[in-house]
């Protein structure tokens, strides 16, 4: 069946150090890949998404590049804040309006 | 304004009651969702409703019944509450066919003593 799997956590890092968690999947057809961050006490809010091959999605300075050869979908930081203290989520949907089927989840915390 | 809303935010409540989770939008949307997230904070979809349809029902036990009064709202019911139901529930939606992705609610941290 479709799965996700992270890098487990917690990843604990300096301020302005370079961030990467890893995310692999498996999956039947083509899917369609999110990661999602949830900070401390709230829901999740989706970061950035990629629907094909060699696409890459980007917000907040955060990316991820889809690679079907490897099924990777890592999320990479050059430099990370305090602020980006929170859980995140890789994740993967097989059809629009289907199931997300999530990671573990991978904790980061960001000292100063 | 609050895209997905649910409520309560917090539920504390004695084993064998029965307790509802309201979950509203106001995206247009046409699916929505329940999610729970364990205390190691893993989520798992437990169902899915189009347009008022049931899509998607997961291995949820009985105790668990979705209703979906019209397509801006899905509510959860829980029968005869259990200590292994203690977890956060995230009523979430989606617009078929857009690849937008999924908008979250902010959860419902249920505790059950």
């Amino acid at each position: 069946g479709n799965s996700v799997t992270q890098m487990e956590g917690p990843v604990t890092l300096s301020e302005e150090a370079f961030l990467t968690i890893n995310c692999t999947y498996t999956a039947t057809g083509y899917p369609s890949l999110f990661w999602y961050v949830q900070y401390p006490g709230e829901g999740l809010q989706l970061l950035l998404k990629a629907t094909k091959a060699d696409d890459k999605g980007s917000n907040k300075g955060f990316e991820a590049t889809y690679r079907k050869e490897t099924t990777s979908f890592h999320l990479e930081k050059g430099s990370v804040q305090v602020s980006d203290s929170a859980v995140y989520f890789c994740a993967l949907t097989t059809n629009q309006g289907g199931k997300l089927i999530f990671g573990q989840g991978t904790e980061l915390s960001v000292k100063p | 304004d609050t895209a997905v809303s649910q409520t309560p935010k917090y539920l504390v409540t004695q084993m064998g009651n029965d307790k509802s989770i309201k979950c509203e939008q106001n995206l247009g949307h046409d699916t929505m969702y329940w999610y729970k997230q364990d205390s190691k904070k893993f989520l798992k979809i437990m169902f899915s409703y189009n347009n008022k349809e049931l899509i998607i029902n997961e291995t949820v036990p009985n105790r668990f019944s979705p209703k979906s009064p019209d397509k801006a709202h899905l509510n959860l019911h829980i029968n005869s509450l259990e200590l292994g139901d203690s977890a956060v529930y995230f009523c979430a939606s989606s617009q078929t066919g857009t690849g937008v992705g999924y908008t979250f609610g902010s959860g419902t941290r249920l505790t059950v003593v």
